[in-house]
């Protein structure tokens, strides 16, 4: 159980371009899913909380208007990376947390690469 | 600000013995805390949570948790080279807050 997917694994996109990333719950309702950026050998670091039916609380220095976050059901947030450049380039990896819980369950990730 | 601070490492140890991971954490409010393991250019997956003062085990895997000290660890016995990963503390306070991750320390057990 507590199975948590994303699409696509990889990704090249040119410059200029959006990119959606998706992140669904395969076997569990998450109200609150989150999605990190990783960056080759750093940490994890927060982007934002996707909360079902309302509007993503971002971290400091994310700028929501490039990175545009939907949680339209309880189990499918999407992260779409507008305009990418370059310096998006990245390790993005989505987490989902099941109703009721505090453990977070991790995705796959998504490893985007823009050109 | 609340933290979570780990040893970098990387921290080796000979296949068969105990490896110890140790992590400090700054907000006394925390109430749960959790080990990940990542390996190189995946992402991170659940070892174990624990939510109680004292000692939690799951096959070769203890975590133990000192709220007093503000100190979790977890103890792998009989590492074996597969063991061999980033391990991720992390803790959240109560109601449901986000969780914050430490930097990780890197385990080598060598053969």
């Amino acid at each position: 159980g507590a199975v948590v997917s994303q699409h696509p694994s990889r990704v090249i996109c040119k410059s200029g371009t959006s990119v959606k990333i998706e992140c669904r719950s395969l076997d569990f309702q998450a109200t609150t899913m989150f999605w990190y950026r990783q960056f080759p050998k750093k940490s994890l670091m927060l982007m934002a909380t996707s909360n079902e039916g309302s509007k993503a609380t971002y971290e400091q220095g994310v700028e929501k208007d490039k990175f545009l976050i939907n949680h339209a059901s309880l189990t499918l947030s999407t992260l779409t990376v507008t305009s990418a450049h370059p310096e998006d380039s990245s390790f993005y990896i989505c987490s989902a947390r099941p109703s009721g819980q505090e453990t977070q369950y991790f995705g796959p990730g998504t490893r985007l690469l823009v050109l | 600000q609340k933290e979570v601070e780990q040893n970098s490492g990387p921290l080796s140890v000979p296949e068969g013995a105990i490896a110890s991971l140790n992590c400090t954490y700054s907000d006394r409010g925390s109430q749960s805390f959790f080990w990940y393991r990542q390996y190189s250019g995946k992402s991170p997956e659940l070892i174990m949570s624990i939510y109680s003062n004292g000692d939690k085990e799951d096959g070769r895997f203890t975590a133990q948790l000192n709220k007093a000290s503000q100190y979790v660890s977890l103890l792998i016995r009989d590492s074996q080279p597969s063991d061999s990963a980033t391990y991720l503390c992390a803790g959240s306070g109560s109601g449901y807050q986000k969780v914050t991750f430490g930097t990780g320390t890197k385990l080598q057990v060598i053969p």
